[in-house]
C-alpha cells in the first residue's frame, strides 16, 4: 500500500498570502496524483487531477506540480473561502490512497 | 445536473449488516466507474470499492474484503454497498463518487451495541 504524507499539518496562514502544500509518496506514483479541499459538513471537493491539472471550474490561484514521490499543491494568494482542509490521493496503485490532510487555518 | 444521493445509513449493532444505496440523476450512470469513500475524524478518508461502468472489474480495501459487496444497477441509475460483519472500525461517513469529480452528500454509518 502507498502511503501519502502530507506536510504541514497545519498552516497559519493571512488571506492574500501563498499557501504551499506538499504530499510525498513512499514509492512513486508518477502522475496520478489528485488534491481535494473539504470544508466542514461536506464532500471532497476536487481541486487538482494528474498531478497539475486543474478540475472544472477550479480558479487559477490553485495549482498543482510534481512526479513520481514529491507533489506540491499551490494556492497563489489566500481568499477567505479557501481555508479549509486539503487532502491529496494517488490513483497509481489499488488500494487507493489518501493522505492525512493539510489544515489551512486563518492566522 | 449531476446528484449523487447516499442513503441507508444508521444505527446497526456489530456483527449487523446495512445496505446503502447510492441513487444517480444528470449523467448517463451506466458510462461511469464509481467508487464509495468512507471518512472518520480519526482516520481521515479512506477508499472502500470500487466498480467498473460494466460491472466487469471491482476491487476493495483489505479492511473490508470478504465482508462488502459492491454492485450496481445501470437500469435504475443506483450504486450499492452492502455491508456485513460490521464492526465499530465501519463507523464513518460513506460517500459515492463518480470519477472523483462528483460526490454525494454522505450517509452516516454507526456501528455499535
Amino acid at each position: 500500500e502507498i502511503v501519502l504524507t502530507q506536510s504541514p499539518v497545519t498552516l497559519s496562514l493571512s488571506p492574500g498570502e501563498r499557501a504551499t502544500l506538499s504530499c510525498r509518496a513512499s514509492q512513486s506514483v508518477s502522475s496520478y496524483l489528485a488534491w481535494y479541499q473539504q470544508k466542514p459538513g461536506q464532500a471532497p471537493r476536487l481541486l487538482i487531477y494528474d498531478a497539475s491539472n486543474r478540475a472544472t471550474g477550479i480558479p487559477a490561484r490553485f495549482s498543482g506540480s510534481g512526479f513520481g514521490t514529491d507533489f506540491t499543491l499551490t494556492i497563489s494568494s489566500l481568499e477567505p473561502e479557501d481555508f479549509a482542509v486539503y487532502y491529496c490521493q494517488q490513483r497509481s496503485n489499488w488500494p487507493l490512497t489518501f493522505g492525512g490532510g493539510t489544515k489551512v487555518e486563518i492566522k | 445536473e449531476v446528484q449523487l444521493v447516499e442513503s441507508g445509513g444508521g444505527l446497526v449493532q456489530p456483527g449487523g449488516s446495512l445496505r446503502l444505496s447510492c441513487a444517480a440523476s444528470g449523467f448517463t450512470f451506466s458510462s461511469y466507474n464509481m467508487n464509495w469513500v468512507r471518512q472518520t475524524p480519526r482516520r481521515g478518508l479512506e477508499w472502500v470499492s470500487y466498480i467498473s461502468s460494466s460491472s466487469s472489474t471491482i476491487y476493495y480495501a483489505d479492511s473490508v474484503k470478504g465482508r462488502f459487496t459492491i454492485s450496481r444497477d445501470n437500469a435504475k441509475n443506483s450504486l450499492y454497498l452492502q455491508m456485513n460483519s460490521l464492526r465499530d472500525g465501519d463507523t464513518a461517513v460513506y460517500f459515492c463518487t463518480r470519477d472523483w469529480r462528483d460526490w454525494g452528500q454522505g450517509t452516516l454509518v454507526t456501528v455499535s451495541s
